[in-house]
Formats: C-alpha cells, structure tokens, sequence
C-alpha cells in the first residue's frame, strides 16, 4: 500500500531562515505529489503540485519542490520564510484519484 | 466560482445523537472526497464518490458513518449514533477527472464535537 511520510512533525524558525521540509513516499507506480498548506482555522489550499517534466516545481508564495525519483522524496523548499507561513503543511500522494497525506508539518515562524 | 460548501462549519451534539454533514463540490467535478482530520491520525480519506457512485468507503471507521451522494452537486456523511471519538474536523473535497494532476479542492471543514 502507499504510504507518505513527513520527518519533521514541528518545526520552528526565524523570519528570513532557509526552509526544507521532508516528505517521502512508498509507491512503485506512477504518482502525482502534492503540498497542502492549511493556516491556523482555515482549509488545505494546494502550494504546488508535480505530475510530470521537470523535477523541480514552482508553487505560490515563494515555494518550490524538488521530485528526486530514486529517493521516492518531494521535499518542499522556501529560502527565505516569513511569519505568514506560520501553518501545518501536508506532503500527498495520488495514485488513481484518491489523496494519501502525510502526517503534516507544523511550522511556526517567530517574528 | 464558489468552491467546495460544507456545512454546518461548526456542529457540537451529545453523544448517541445523530450528525448529518452536507458538502457541495465544485459544479463539473466528478469526483467528491470525504476526509476526517484528527490530532492523533492526521488526514484519512474516509470515501470518495465518481459521478455520485461510491468507489472506495474502506476508510470508514465502522458501521456507524454513512454517506450518499444522491445528485452530482450534494453529498452527505452520517454518523449515527455518534460518539465522542468522533470529534474532529471533516473536510469534504472534489475534483475533475479530465484535470491534469487530479487536484482535488477542499471546502472549508466542518469541525465536529461530540460531548
């Protein structure tokens, strides 16, 4: 079965500090990965997502995500966060139609 | 458009009474996806639908929750009778099958407590 895993569960940094959240998964097909974003109150709104072509993915607010297919990784990178991106942040694999998340990432910007 | 709609956003009931969650998806998908999201267990698919058919209802907990989609824009998850492990927030999603990457969009959650 696929599964998701996501290394760091909470995660606290400074405004302007580099950030790298990890997120593996287990399926030998073909998938589809997402990041998830879910801000304090408020529903999972997509960051970016990776189907195919190139490896590494843009996404809204300054985010982007690397597929490394041999490491079965999508990690999300930011290289300069800000308080706003204080939230929990889920990594998510689809193989037919239905989302497999990771457990989440809580980060917490401090000012 | 307006997005997936859930409601009610907030439901607090008694334990044994019976909770009804409606959901509308986004008007052309197809595909409508039930979630619960608690502390312990994270995000767990619970059901999803394709064109108003049940597909896959492994993820639901037990005989207690049930779900129909009687027309392609309404949906709804019953819980009967419920209990206080039920308590969490449920998320309803919907997405098209002719999209690339099969994006599902969230609607805003119900948060559901059972005292």
């Amino acid at each position: 079965a696929q599964s998701v895993s996501q290394h760091n569960h909470h995660v606290i940094l400074s405004e302007a500090a580099s950030l790298e959240l990890g997120c593996n998964y287990s399926y030998g097909g073909t998938v589809n990965l997402f990041w998830y974003v879910q801000y304090p109150g408020q529903h999972l709104q997509l960051l970016l997502k990776y189907f195919s072509g190139d490896p590494l993915v843009k996404g809204i607010k300054g985010f982007e995500a690397e597929f490394i297919k041999s490491k079965f990784s999508f990690n999300l990178r930011k290289p300069s966060v800000q308080w706003s991106d204080t939230a929990e942040y889920f990594c998510a694999v689809i193989a037919g139609y239905a989302l497999n998340f990771g457990k989440g990432t809580s980060l917490l910007v401090t000012p | 458009d307006a997005g997936v709609i859930q409601s009610p956003r907030h439901e607090v009931t008694e334990m044994g009474q019976e909770v009804t969650l409606r959901c509308k998806p986004i008007s052309g998908h197809d595909y409508l996806f039930w979630y619960r999201q608690t502390m312990m267990r994270g995000l767990e698919l619970l059901i999803y639908f394709n064109n108003n058919v049940p597909i896959d209802d492994s993820g639901m907990p037990e005989d207690r929750f049930s779900a129909k989609m009687p027309n392609a824009s309404f949906s709804t998850l019953k819980i009967q009778p419920s209990e206080p492990r039920d308590s969490a927030v449920y998320f309803c999603a919907s997405s098209f099958s002719g999209g690339r990457g099969n994006e599902q969009f969230f609607g805003p959650g119900t948060r559901l407590t059972v005292l």
